[in-house]
């Protein structure tokens, strides 16, 4: 079954904690994101990489890294987490061409509380 | 810059009502995909539809259809005879023809279907 997985599901931590959220596709996609959720303000990009060790900004990338070492992989790092940092994280992957018609599948998401 | 604006922040219907959810966008880009994806009260995001700019007819999926308008930069989707199960969070979205393929969110509508 084509999916985009992530671990884990929920997560409650304190500030300063280092964590990674892992992000994981089974569809052989080059372009894999994440994304935050927050209330009254949407989905908001943080970081989205194109393909292996091709990594870059989006919106919202202050108090997170990524690494693409491999294809199917794309773990959220917080090196020190901060309570604004308190979110609904999804992960997503898509195939990538010159049409950008292509369906972006989304992970169930991760819920993570900064205490 | 692109942007996605959904003014309406909730709405509640009587079930069997039709009701239409509101979309605008802003992009300079000629080519780009519109997209609606539901979130119901689990929290996964599920794919409705995606629009691309150049195909203007509207489309109808059983009790969902949507309605694009260039001229008026809108993509609304109104859902007919309304369910309990449309019950939800609906977000618009946005993405490019090309480059990163982020998918730019509107801020989401709450879609509550009373029995």
């Amino acid at each position: 079954e084509a999916q985009v997985t992530q671990n884990p599901r929920y997560l409650i931590t304190v500030t300063g904690k280092k964590l990674t959220v892992t992000c994981s596709q089974n569809m052989n996609h080059e372009y894999m994101s994440w994304y935050r959720q927050d209330p009254g303000l949407g989905l908001r990009q943080i970081y989205y990489s194109m393909n292996v060790e091709v990594t870059d900004k989006g919106d919202v990338p202050e108090g997170y890294k990524v690494s693409r070492k491999e294809k199917r992989n794309f773990p959220l790092i917080l090196e020190s987490p901060s309570p604004n940092q308190t979110s609904l994280y999804f992960c997503a992957s898509s195939l990538t061409g010159t049409s950008g018609s292509y369906e972006q599948y989304f992970g169930p998401g991760t819920r993570l509380t900064v205490t | 810059a692109q942007k996605v604006t959904q003014a309406q922040t909730e709405i509640s219907v009587v079930e069997k009502e039709d009701v239409t959810l509101d979309c605008v966008y802003e992009t300079r880009d000629t080519t780009y995909y519109l997209f609606w994806y539901k979130q119901p009260p689990s929290g996964e995001l599920v794919f409705l539809i995606r629009r691309n700019s150049f195909d203007e007819q509207n489309e109808i999926s059983g009790r969902y259809s949507w309605n694009f308008q260039k001229s008026t930069s809108s993509f609304n989707f109104t859902i007919t005879a309304s369910q309990v199960v449309d019950s939800a969070v609906y977000f618009c979205a946005l993405r490019p023809n090309f480059g990163n393929e982020k998918l730019t969110f509107g801020t989401g509508t709450r879609l509550t279907i009373i029995p």
